[in-house]
């Protein structure tokens, strides 16, 4: 089966940078998607890894290794909209046809 | 226009009632899902749809049901409302034919039952 650990709340200052980890298990492996949510609102999607390394998109960066199971979301220059949930997710199967959602990180960037 | 509506966005009901909830997207995608979201458990997959003549159960579907009534319409019903039902919905679209594919998500519905 699968199973997705994050950590449930972190706290930063605006400008500062910060680390979203996420651990992983599962039967196959197809990629690993991060997304974000706005309280109240629709997740939208912020990165898809699928070999290990570190992919980098502005001020978001997300890095796999798929050996420990383990993923994680830097942001770096943190503002004030950043303060939102952070939800990693894995297809369910190897055919990625639909996908296990991690319980998110809440994140709430202070000034 | 949004890619992905829902209505209703906010609906109390009472126990033992039916309730639907619809979805429809104009971003021409073939697969379809629905997701509730409770405090602590992240997103889980209700039921699922590839295509129009093609329905799938996710993780949770007891309580349940669904119609793709057409490629762009994916309706939600709950038989008989119960109040740990109570949660935010969400539907979500994916274009479909590959693992990497993003999923779409409408801006939810927050039921209560009573």
């Amino acid at each position: 089966g699968q199973n997705i650990d994050q950590p449930t709340e972190m706290t930063a200052t605006e400008g500062a940078i910060v680390q979203i980890n996420c651990t992983y298990q599962t039967s196959g492996f197809n990629g690993l998607f991060w997304y974000q949510q706005h309280a109240g609102e629709a997740p939208t999607f912020l990165s898809y890894n699928v070999l290990d390394g570190l992919e980098e998109k502005g001020r978001f960066s997300s890095f796999l290794s798929r050996s420990k199971g383990y993923s994680y979301l830097l942001l770096k220059e943190l503002q004030m909209k950043d303060s939102a949930s952070y939800l990693c997710a894995v297809p369910r199967d190897n055919y990625g046809q639909n996908f296990v959602f991690g319980p998110g990180t809440r994140l709430s960037v202070l000034p | 226009d949004a890619d992905v509506t829902q209505t209703p966005r906010n609906r109390i009901t009472k126990t033992g009632k039916r309730i639907m909830l619809e979805c429809s997207q104009t971003k021409g995608h073939d697969r379809m899902y629905w997701y509730r979201q409770d405090p602590g458990l992240g997103l889980r997959l209700i039921y699922y749809s590839f295509d129009v003549k093609d329905i799938n159960k996710g993780e949770i579907s007891d309580g349940y049901s669904v119609s793709r009534q057409a490629q762009a319409k994916f309706s939600l019903s709950l038989e008989s409302a119960i109040p740990n039902q109570t949660a935010l919905y969400f539907c979500a679209t994916s274009p479909g034919g590959s693992s990497t594919d993003t999923q779409y998500f409408g801006p939810g519905t927050r039921l209560t039952v009573l």
